[in-house]
């Protein structure tokens, strides 16, 4: 799987969009890019994934560059209850079965 | 449909005990896992298991055993607490979507153990 790049932390103003950047410059072809989150002290929660198109859901959008090696979290409207540490991860889809979370970026929403 | 449960949320052991954590989901999923978190760090494998009767080692292994004797659960083993396996522990299981591609892990709530 291609490794990802995340800035270790940001701060984003309650009520303004909230856009997380990943760099994944060694994806391949075939490799989905997967958005987690994981508020604190609880178990991680899926968000988003996309493949070459931008993707939007109830919970945010993705945004998927051209050469596809770096992409863009959304939230459109961050509240305080999306302070969580978000993970980027990079995978072919149902190849493989060691799923690998980095380290994440640090989100922090205040008002 | 409760998802991903596991149990405890919290133990104490003493350097040398054994225990084991149990993870049970209700979503028929196949494929389940293991994974702990120590601060400051992300998420590291511990086992999976793509279907009953089948595990396979992740990234940390060491110290730990597991099984598969049904779909619905996944227990871990500490056969001999040490103070290294203080951590955090969550179980996921998998679910593939073919139509879309996604490839969506559900976890638990987190297992939080300490060894003294």
């Amino acid at each position: 799987d291609a490794k990802t790049t995340q800035p270790t932390s940001m701060d984003c103003a309650e009520g303004r969009a909230a856009n997380l950047p990943c760099n994944h410059s060694t994806i391949s072809g075939n490799e989905y890019v997967y958005w987690y989150r994981q508020i604190h002290s609880q178990g991680p929660q899926y968000i988003i994934h996309g493949l070459k198109n931008n993707e939007t859901n109830e919970m945010a959008s993705l945004i998927i560059t051209e050469d596809r090696k770096s992409s863009t979290l959304i939230l459109p409207h961050a509240t305080l209850r999306d302070t969580a540490v978000y993970y980027c991860i990079v995978r072919v889809t149902g190849g493989g079965n060691k799923l690998t979370f980095g380290t994440g970026t640090q989100l922090k929403v205040e008002l | 449909n409760a998802g991903v449960t596991q149990t405890p949320k919290f133990q104490v052991l003493k350097t040398g005990q054994s225990m084991t954590l149990q993870c049970a989901q209700d979503m028929n999923h196949e494929y389940m896992s293991w994974y702990r978190q120590d601060p400051g760090m992300g998420l590291r494998l511990i086992h999976y298991s793509v279907g009953a009767g089948i595990t396979d080692q992740g990234e940390v292994p060491n110290g730990y055993n597991v099984s598969r004797s049904t779909t619905e659960d996944f227990p871990l083993r500490l056969l001999s607490a040490a103070p290294s396996q203080t951590s955090v522990y969550f179980c996921a299981s998998r679910t593939w979507y073919l139509s879309s591609g996604a490839n969506v892990l559900t976890f638990g709530a987190g297992s939080r153990l300490t060894v003294l």
